[in-house]
């Protein structure tokens, strides 16, 4: 089944404006986790939230997760132009071995000053 | 801040050739993993690696694909003969693997450009 599909697929905001993505998945997890990537580069890791938090925050990202409807969601706050990358959401899915993650499509964020 | 790092960052090599990619994963981390990326489609597992043996390994991994932890700090993944298919960008990652699942973070490198001629 798949996991982790985002949603938009595509975002262009303006500099010091909110991005907000979302992230569904269909299986029970132990925790979702949040990656940036650069185009062409590796995948940065954002943040973990584990299936029995609910809310969570770092800096400027804040991540929600809602294990009733398997959902998620990431908030950057006042985005720069150096927050335009592409965001994946990745479960680790109860069900799977430890560390195999499946990840969405992803958003890609662009940021215009 | 310790990171995983890959080599090289691109290789191109020609159908049916091998191809070997290099990671050195954090240090104190027990769990590997080896994930790809073609381009434009989702990131996608390949291997997980602990104890020196493979924990799980996906479809995509078939005969032609092998891992090893030759020393004790380097991951390699090899493609016996390489297709045009096998063009992807190539994830190494890690874990310590000695907290609970649930606050357990995956770390990837900068990944390996692959391409097949």
């Amino acid at each position: 089944s798949q996991q982790g599909e985002e949603d938009p697929q595509a975002l262009s905001i303006q500099e010091g404006e909110n991005a907000t993505m979302n992230c569904s998945y269909k299986t029970s997890i132990n925790n979702l986790q949040w990656y940036r990537q650069n185009s062409g580069r590796g995948l940065v890791h954002l943040i973990l939230i584990r299936s029995n938090e609910r809310e969570k925050h770092s800096g400027r990202l804040r991540v929600t997760l809602d294990t009733s409807k398997k959902s998620s969601s990431l908030l950057i706050t006042a985005s720069r132009a150096a927050d335009t990358a592409s965001y994946f959401c990745a479960t680790d899915a109860e069900t799977d071995s430890w560390g195999k993650l499946q990840f969405g499509a992803g958003t890609q964020v662009v940021v215009t000053p | 801040e310790p990171e995983v790092t890959q080599t090289p960052s691109h290789q191109v090599t020609q159908m049916g050739q091998e191809v070997i990619l290099r990671c050195v994963p954090i240090s104190n981390h027990l769990y590997f993993y080896w994930y790809r990326q073609i381009l434009g489609q989702k990131v996608e597992f390949l291997v997980s690696f602990y104890n020196n043996e493979i924990s799980e390994k996906s479809e995509i991994f078939d005969d032609q694909f092998s891992v090893e932890r030759p020393d004790g700090s380097n991951f390699t993944l090899k493609i016996r003969s390489t297709k045009l298919e096998d063009s992807a960008m190539y994830f190494c990652a890690s874990n310590r693997g000695t907290v609970s699942r649930s606050g357990n973070t995956i770390y990837f490198g900068e990944g390996s450009w692959l391409t097949v001629v």
